[in-house]
């Protein structure tokens, strides 16, 4: 089955870059995602990259996907308190039904220090 | 534009009680979700509708009930409520599996079973 993971807590100082790291298993994945959950909110979807692309990038966010070991990260440069968060990778695929079916890994709480 | 509003926001419940929680979107989308959030263990779905009158089983159906009698609205049932559904529990909506797959949350229901 599909199963994507991703380390539970990153602590960076404010202005250096954070990476953020995600294994997922199901390699017909067409979309994967990084969504961002601030304290007492929903999720939010930050990013996301086409399964044909190894990379995307958008100001200060780069996600970089590497297909041939389900490997997806995220990089913050220039990291500011705002981001301090839960960030989710998630990837999209069918379910049993043909439905689309999101999965998400367990969130890595995203910790900047001033 | 309200986007996804879930009600109520907190609940307190004594074990054997029921109650349903609300989700509302304006955004016409067809697809809509109920996700369960617990520490440690990320996002979990527990029932999904691909369209008005149609609902399915999620990977962790059991105790939970839902109806989609109108396309706007996505309700959540707890029968006989119990401690381990203590969890903040969220409605998401998409469009479905035509586009990039965007899932677009409520701000979350935290439901505490006492």
């Amino acid at each position: 089955g599909e199963d994507v993971e991703q380390s539970l807590f990153l602590s960076v100082r404010e202005g250096d870059s954070s990476v953020i790291n995600c294994t997922y298993t199901d390699s017909s994945s067409t979309y994967l995602y990084w969504y961002k959950q601030e304290p007492g909110a929903g999720l939010q979807l930050l990013t996301y990259i086409f399964s044909n692309m190894d990379m995307k990038q958008d100001q200060r966010l780069t996600v970089l996907l590497n297909k041939k070991d389900k490997h997806l990260s995220l990089r913050i440069a220039d990291t500011q308190t705002g981001d301090s968060a839960i960030y989710f990778c998630a990837e999209n695929g069918r379910g049993s039904g043909g439905y689309q079916k999101v999965t998400f890994g367990t969130g890595t709480k995203l910790q900047v220090i001033p | 534009n309200a986007g996804v509003t879930q009600t109520p926001k907190f609940r307190v419940l004594k074990t054997g009680q029921s109650m349903t929680l609300l989700c509302a979107q304006d955004m016409n989308h067809e697809y809509m979700y109920w996700y369960r959030q617990d520490p440690g263990m990320g996002l979990r779905l527990i029932h999904y509708s691909v369209g008005e009158g149609t609902t399915a089983k999620g990977e962790v159906p059991d105790g939970y009930n839902v109806s989609r009698l109108k396309k706007q609205n996505f309700l959540l049932g707890l029968e006989s409520a119990a401690p381990s559904q203590t969890s903040v529990y969220f409605c998401a909506s998409s469009r479905g599996v035509t586009n990039t797959g965007e899932l677009f949350f409520g701000e979350g229901s935290r439901l505490t079973v006492l």
